[in-house]
């Protein structure tokens, strides 16, 4: 079974740029979680999809982040402008519905590391 | 509220050492999920162990041992004879059943095996 597939690995931008961030879940996952991680602390959530709606996003800075899933598959996550504080990994977890073998299980992604300058 | 602590920032030990690394969990939930994963240098999140509140079996595995206690709501993780592979970032995560399934992650312990 392929993995969670996450791109770009790196990116470097200056601030006041944008950035987007693409995953790919693993086929039949239901769930999917944008986790932002900066240096030396846990993942912290940014949003949570059920197949193409939002379940939870209390934690995503609206003003400047956006994150997507139109047809419950694929995801994108989007940053604009970006700020110094933005320089972090961004990872990617999905898991299968409720019911499903394995139902609460994160997988996750390598990950999209950010530097901005 | 849902929040999860590990105390410990950083452990180092030298190989064959036993290691035990401590998680503690606050829940409003009844039905929840308490989960280790593993966080290598490469930077990839692995799944080790899953528990869920109804379950304090404690259980082995290989040289991994878990120790779930709901009384003093700890999760806590040994590695038995450690090995210079395991050294990495560990995570104890929470997952309440009843709020939207919100995995919240504890900060980690960098563990260190010195061969």
């Amino acid at each position: 079974e392929a993995g969670v597939a996450q791109s770009p690995r790196y990116k470097i931008i200056e601030k006041r740029q944008s950035v987007a961030f693409w995953c790919n879940p693993i086929s039949g996952h239901a769930t999917l979680y944008w986790y932002q991680q900066i240096l030396g602390q846990g993942p912290k959530l940014l949003i949570q999809f059920q197949n193409n709606g939002v379940v939870d996003d209390s934690q995503l800075p609206k003003d400047r982040f956006s994150a997507e899933r139109l047809k419950g598959v694929d995801s994108t996550l989007k940053i604009q402008p970006a700020k110094l504080e933005d320089s972090a990994v961004y990872l990617c977890a999905s898991r299968p519905g409720q019911g499903a073998s394995g139902a609460n299980v994160l997988t996750f992604g390598a990950g999209s590391r950010l530097t901005v300058l | 509220a849902q929040k999860v602590t590990q105390a410990q920032t950083e452990i180092s030990v030298v190989e064959k050492e036993d290691v035990t690394l401590d998680c503690v969990y606050e829940t409003r939930d009844t039905t929840y999920y308490l989960f280790w994963y593993k966080q290598p240098p490469s930077g990839e999140l692995v799944f080790l162990i899953r528990r869920n509140s109804f379950d304090e079996q404690n259980e082995i595995s290989g040289r991994y041992s878990w120790n779930f206690q709901k009384s003093t709501s700890s999760f806590n993780f040994t590695i038995t004879a450690s090995q210079v592979v395991d050294s990495a970032v560990y995570f104890c995560a929470l997952s309440e059943a009843n709020y939207g399934q919100n995995f919240v992650f504890g900060p980690g312990t960098r563990l260190s095996v010195l061969p």
